[in-house]
């Protein structure tokens, strides 16, 4: 069985830093790119960043540029999202997600999220 | 980027009745060298994570019922349910794949009449 799980969210003032984390199982890991999605209390969904199967495309969301980085460990099955300078805006519900290959960006499955609070 | 415009924002279906939901994507989601729409929908009920219920625009994931059906092809798209149960009640979104960044639709909310 899939199983994603994040972990690493809290609550954290302005302009601090958060890393998350997710470790997966249940499927061969590096044969998929992996992504970010968010969703804000009570709106839509965002995507926040992509990162293909060997770390060699990467995207970002202009709302997190600059201030976030993906990044994944093959051999530990993890996904990580460094994320600097928050602001209030980035409070949300975080989703670790795979895609459906290795460059495949269709979303097949999710984790439970994690939540990010950014307030003083 | 490519904003995709989901209508209604909610609707109201008794059940038994089918729903149906649109989304437009403001270019085209179909690449054509391998002539497949790069489109998912997803079903998200309170509390859960979304569940992806349609892939390649008419493609039904394993397990999903098939009172869920998608079509369309280019900018237009459909999710249809034929006869709403209970449990569909949920927001639905649709996805594209094909540029980035990947977006989603606002989310079209669906309950019981």
């Amino acid at each position: 069985e899939v199983q994603l799980v994040e972990s690493g969210g809290g609550l954290v003032q302005p302009g601090r830093s958060l890393r998350l984390s997710c470790t997966a199982s249940g499927f061969k890991y590096d044969d998929y790119a992996m992504q970010w999605v968010r969703q804000a209390p009570g709106k839509g969904l965002e995507w926040v960043s992509s990162i293909n199967w060997n770390s060699g495309r990467i995207a970002y969301a202009d709302s997190v540029k600059g201030r976030f980085t993906i990044s994944r460990d093959n051999a530990k099955k993890s996904l990580f999202l460094q994320m600097n300078s928050l602001r209030p805006e980035d409070t949300a519900l975080y989703y670790c997600v795979r895609g459906c290959g290795g460059e495949c960006y269709l979303v097949d499955r999710w984790g439970q999220g994690i939540l990010v609070t950014v307030s003083s | 980027d490519i904003v995709m415009t989901q209508s209604p924002d909610s609707l109201a279906v008794s059940l038994g009745e089918r729903a149906t939901i649109n989304c437009k994507s403001s270019q085209s989601v179909l690449y054509s060298s391998n002539n497949k729409n790069f489109l998912g929908w997803y079903q998200q009920k309170p509390g859960q994570p979304p569940k992806l219920l349609i892939s390649w625009a008419s493609s039904r994931e394993s397990g999903v019922p098939d009172r869920f059906s998608g079509s369309g092809s280019g900018t237009d798209f459909t999710l249809t349910i034929s006869s709403l149960q209970a449990e569909d009640v949920a927001v639905y979104y649709c996805h594209q794949y094909y540029g980035t960044p990947p977006t989603f639709g606002q989310g079209t909310k669906v309950e019981i009449k």
